[in-house]
């Protein structure tokens, strides 16, 4: 079945630090693909999002780039905020082979001043 | 705000029990999806609706249940409640199928 994978962290950061969080996924069909953030005590918001092969997904500072032949939606920022400090996860959404949404474990990111 | 209601927002309740949670999904979106997050098993997708009727099933359990009412609004009816059962429950809803899902603020239960 459709399956997500990102690295779990946690991961820890200086403020104005480079930011990547690796996403790859398995899909039968051709999903379209979201990464998602939870605040602490909050709950998930959308950050960006990517449809179709190519597309780049972008929001706050943050870019994805669909890459269909890595099979990969990575989470970039060039320089994070102690206000990025959450959790981010990266999903996809096939309905025509399955369960429409999956998400990825969550990667907790800490951003320090 | 999301526009997606749950409710209610905290619950303690002891082993045994059943309780009810609710979900409003935003306006207009005809699928509602039901997760539990723990802190061990991150978010796990237990079941959607769409117009009413059962539209995929994860990993509930046979002690949850849920429904989706003729006003699109949703219950999860958890029963025989055990201390593993302690989690933060969401609701998020959708347009339609592959839309965007939008995530209520969840309701946090604690089996004592």
């Amino acid at each position: 079945g459709d399956s997500v994978t990102q690295m779990e962290g946690p991961v820890t950061l200086s403020e104005e630090a480079f930011l990547t969080i690796n996403c790859t996924y398995t899909a039968t069909g051709y999903p379209s693909l979201f990464w998602y953030v939870q605040y602490p005590g909050e709950g998930l918001q959308l950050l960006l999002k990517a449809t179709k092969a190519d597309d780049k997904g972008s929001n706050k500072g943050f870019e994805a780039t669909y890459r269909k032949e890595t099979t990969s939606f990575h989470l970039e920022k060039g320089s994070v905020q102690v206000s990025d400090s959450a959790v981010y996860f990266c999903a996809l959404s096939d309905r025509d082979y399955g369960q429409n949404f999956v998400f990825g474990p969550g990667t907790r990111l800490s951003v320090l001043p | 705000d999301s526009g997606v209601t749950q409710t209610p927002k905290h619950l303690i309740t002891a082993t045994g029990q059943r309780v009810t949670l609710r979900c409003s999904p935003r306006s207009g979106d005809l699928s509602v999806y039901w997760y539990q997050q723990s802190l061990d098993q991150g978010l796990q997708f237990l079941i959607q609706y769409y117009n009413g009727e059962e539209r995929a099933k994860g990993n509930i359990l046979e002690r949850f249940s849920a429904q989706q009412f003729p006003d699109l609004h949703s219950e999860l009816n958890l029963s025989s409640l055990e201390l593993g059962d302690s989690a933060l429950y969401f609701c998020a809803s959708s347009l339609r199928d592959r839309n965007t899902i939008y995530f209520g603020e969840g309701s946090w239960l604690t089996v004592v």
